[in-house]
């Protein structure tokens, strides 16, 4: 069964202080591997793609990154307002499958 | 820039009455999806939308459930007689059938 597991559930970090995000998934024929920030009462919104083992993609203070079983979410010197739940998705035939998050609260 | 559009953003309704859920996907967009989180839980896939027809639909979308593009800008999803379980945050996401797929802001449905 398809599925994608992120870790850990939650995050806590002080403002400066850097760290990983992990999600691993067992997808057969993966087409894409997505990130995702949520913030509370609101939809996903879209960080990065990645489609091939080796890949890495940069945005700011995030970096993700991609091998055949895990993606890896790096977070560099973190502020306040990087502080929300970060979702990790795989698809196959187009659908998304979700994990079920990680919840990063970075204090000042 | 351009974005999923759903209406409305909160909706209680009796349990065993019909709800009606909108969505405006990005205009030059081609696929369609409909998701639902449950509170705490993870986001889930309910139907995926594409050519005017249902591409594919999860386990969860059973005959309660129906979707439709009445006019070509609005895509909806019915959930006929609402049970309690059905209570979530339901999001409409669209695609190009490329990088990406950007979701609505939700609908909160909560069955009373």
């Amino acid at each position: 069964e398809d599925q994608v597991t992120q870790s850990p559930e939650a995050l806590r970090l002080q403002e400066g202080e850097s760290s990983s995000l992990n999600c691993s998934y067992t997808v057969s024929g993966l087409r894409g591997l997505f990130w995702y920030r949520q913030d509370p009462g609101k939809g996903p919104e879209f960080l990065f793609t990645l489609y091939s083992a080796g890949e890495e993609k940069e945005k700011e203070r995030l970096k993700a990154t991609l091998t055949k079983k895990e993606s890896f979410l790096h977070i560099t010197a973190p502020k306040p307002e990087d502080s929300a739940t970060y979702l990790c998705a795989a698809t196959d035939t187009g659908k998304l499958i979700f994990g079920q998050g990680t919840t990063l609260q970075v204090k000042p | 820039e351009p974005e999923v559009t759903q209406t409305p953003s909160h909706q209680v309704t009796q349990m065993g009455q019909e709800v009606i859920l909108r969505c405006v996907p990005i205009s030059n967009h081609l696929y369609f999806y409909w998701y639902r989180q449950i509170l705490g839980q993870k986001v889930e896939f309910l139907v995926s939308f594409y050519n005017n027809e249902i591409s594919e639909k999860s386990e969860i979308f059973d005959d309660q459930f129906s979707v439709e593009r009445p006019d070509g800008s609005n895509f909806t999803l019915k959930i006929r007689s609402t049970k309690l379980e059905d209570s979530a945050m339901y999001f409409c996401a669209s695609s190009a059938g490329g990088d990406g797929y950007t979701f609505g802001s939700g609908t909160r449905l909560t069955v009373v």
